[in-house]
């Protein structure tokens, strides 16, 4: 079993709706959350960075980490055409080491 | 722009040839840190320098090498490359090793080996 899962998809949604992406993991010492987007033939970037549960928002984008389901989400509002990317989740304990989700790949019809 | 600089883009060679990429981490930046992305094995973590000094290995090869220099540039050396070599690498930086501070990632190198 893998120590971060993630629904690789495909997800296609229309422009406006609500993209609700999720990951689960194993390992109890993960004490912060990420969420990166990632672009055909770019490198991952950051969008939401957290630390323990709770939730975070920022613009268009929620993120939420549940600690004791060991569950994390993100939700993209008012979901747009240049939302469509792979997001990837990922995560770490005190070692700095980033664990990732396999991503799941969004597309938002125009 | 994140602010890490990879070099090259893109890299063609052919098995058994050795290969250096090239990281120039965000301005301040004092770790770097080294993934691969394959289609199988997803995001994995290989190696981490912080000021110069090798603080972590994750999963990377033997045949694979890393080093950060002065001006807190790093490479990684790939040798001896098979076909399963064949990847994305990038490098991604931070401010401190500790991870309270995220890492933001360069556009990567795309390796082909034919």
């Amino acid at each position: 079993q893998k120590e971060v899962e993630q629904d690789p998809g495909p997800l296609s949604v229309p422009e406006g709706a609500i993209v609700s992406l999720n990951c689960t993991y194993s390992n109890s010492a993960f004490q912060y959350f990420m969420w990166y987007r990632q672009y055909s033939r770019k490198g991952p970037e950051l969008l939401m960075y957290t630390y323990s549960s709770g939730n975070k928002e920022d613009g268009r984008f929620t993120a939420q980490v549940d600690k004791s389901s060991k569950y994390i989400s993100l939700f993209i509002r008012d979901s747009q055409p240049s939302d469509s990317a792979t997001y990837l989740c990922a995560m770490s304990g005190n070692d700095y080491k980033l664990s990732f989700g396999a991503g799941t790949t969004v597309t938002v019809r125009a | 722009d994140s602010g890490v600089t990879q070099t090259p883009k893109h890299l063609i060679t052919a098995t058994g040839q050795r290969v250096t990429l090239r990281c120039s981490p965000r301005s301040g930046d004092l770790s770097v840190y080294w993934y691969q992305q394959s289609l199988d094995q997803g995001l994995q973590f290989l190696i981490h320098y912080y000021n110069g000094e090798e603080r972590a290995k994750g999963n990377i090869l033997e045949r694979f090498s890393a080093q950060q220099f002065p001006d807190l540039h790093s490479e990684l050396n790939l040798s001896s490359l098979e076909l399963g070599d064949s990847a994305l690498y990038f490098c991604a930086s931070s401010f401190t090793p500790y991870s309270n501070q995220p890492q933001h990632f360069g556009d990567g190198t795309r390796l082909s080996i034919l």
